[in-house]
C-alpha cells in the first residue's frame, strides 16, 4: 500500500514568519511530487511541482525534495493571513499520472 | 475557459436512490479522475480513465460506476446510495507528458445520503 504521510496540525505561525510543511512518502519509485492548497470549503489548488532533488523556488514558496530520505517539505516564507488553508502534499509516478495524497497540514497564520 | 466543471455541487439522496455525477473538461487533457475526500481521509481515488474509452478502479470503488463519453467527459454514477458514501466528491484531469502541471480539479459535489 502506497502511503503519504503529512502531520495533520494545526500548524501556527505567527505573520511574516517561515511556515514549514512535511511529508514523507513509501514509494521509492514516485518520480512527481506535488503542493496543493485547499482552502476550507474548496477545491484544492496546485501550487508547487517538484520532480528532482534539492530545492525549487516560486516566489514565497519553496518546495524541497530528497528522494534519498523519501522527503518532501514545502517552506512558506513571509506567511500572510491568507496562506491559512490545509496543504495537500501528493506523490505520483505511476504511467497513469495517480497521485496518492496525504491527509493534509491545517495552516493558520495568525495576524 | 472553465477548466474542470462538475454538477451538481450539492445534493441530498436517500438510501437506496441513484444519481449521476457529471463532470467535463476543456482542456483536451486524456486522463480524468473521481476522488472522494473525507474529514481525516484525505483524498481517496474512486475510479480514473487514462484516455477516452478506458476505465479502471481506485482506492475506493466499491458502489460506483463510470462512464468516460467521450474526451470531455467523465461521469460517476451511484447506483444504490449509501450513508457510507456521504461525501465530497471532486473531479480531476490531467495531461500526460506535461507532468509539470499536476491535476486540474472541479469545484466538488457535496453529497449527503439521508
Amino acid at each position: 500500500q502506497k502511503e503519504v504521510e503529512q502531520n495533520s496540525g494545526p500548524l501556527s505561525v505567527p505573520e511574516g514568519a517561515i511556515a514549514s510543511l512535511n511529508c514523507t512518502y513509501s514509494d521509492r519509485g514516485s518520480q512527481s511530487f506535488f503542493w496543493y492548497r485547499q482552502y476550507s470549503g474548496k477545491s484544492p489548488e496546485l501550487i508547487m511541482s517538484i520532480y528532482s532533488n534539492g530545492d525549487k523556488e516560486d516566489g514565497r514558496f519553496t518546495a524541497q525534495l530528497n528522494k534519498a530520505s523519501q522527503y518532501v517539505s514545502l517552506l512558506i516564507r513571509d506567511s500572510q493571513p491568507s496562506d491559512s488553508a490545509t496543504y495537500l502534499c501528493a506523490v505520483g509516478g505511476g504511467s497513469q499520472g495517480n497521485l496518492i495524497f496525504g491527509k493534509g497540514t491545517k495552516l493558520s497564520v495568525k495576524p | 475557459n472553465a477548466g474542470v466543471t462538475q454538477t451538481p455541487k450539492f445534493q441530498v439522496l436517500k438510501t437506496g436512490q441513484s444519481m449521476t455525477l457529471q463532470c467535463a473538461q476543456d482542456m483536451n487533457h486524456n486522463s480524468m479522475y473521481w476522488y472522494r475526500q473525507d474529514p481525516g481521509m484525505g483524498l481517496r481515488l474512486i475510479y480514473y480513465s487514462a484516455s477516452e474509452g478506458t476505465t479502471d478502479k481506485g482506492e475506493v470503488p466499491n458502489g460506483y460506476n463510470v462512464s468516460r463519453l467521450n474526451k470531455r467527459e467523465f461521469s460517476l454514477r451511484l447506483e444504490s446510495a449509501a450513508p457510507s458514501q456521504t461525501s465530497v466528491y471532486f473531479c480531476a484531469s490531467f495531461q500526460q507528458g506535461t507532468g509539470g502541471y499536476g491535476y486540474t480539479f472541479g469545484s466538488g459535489t457535496r453529497l449527503t445520503v439521508v
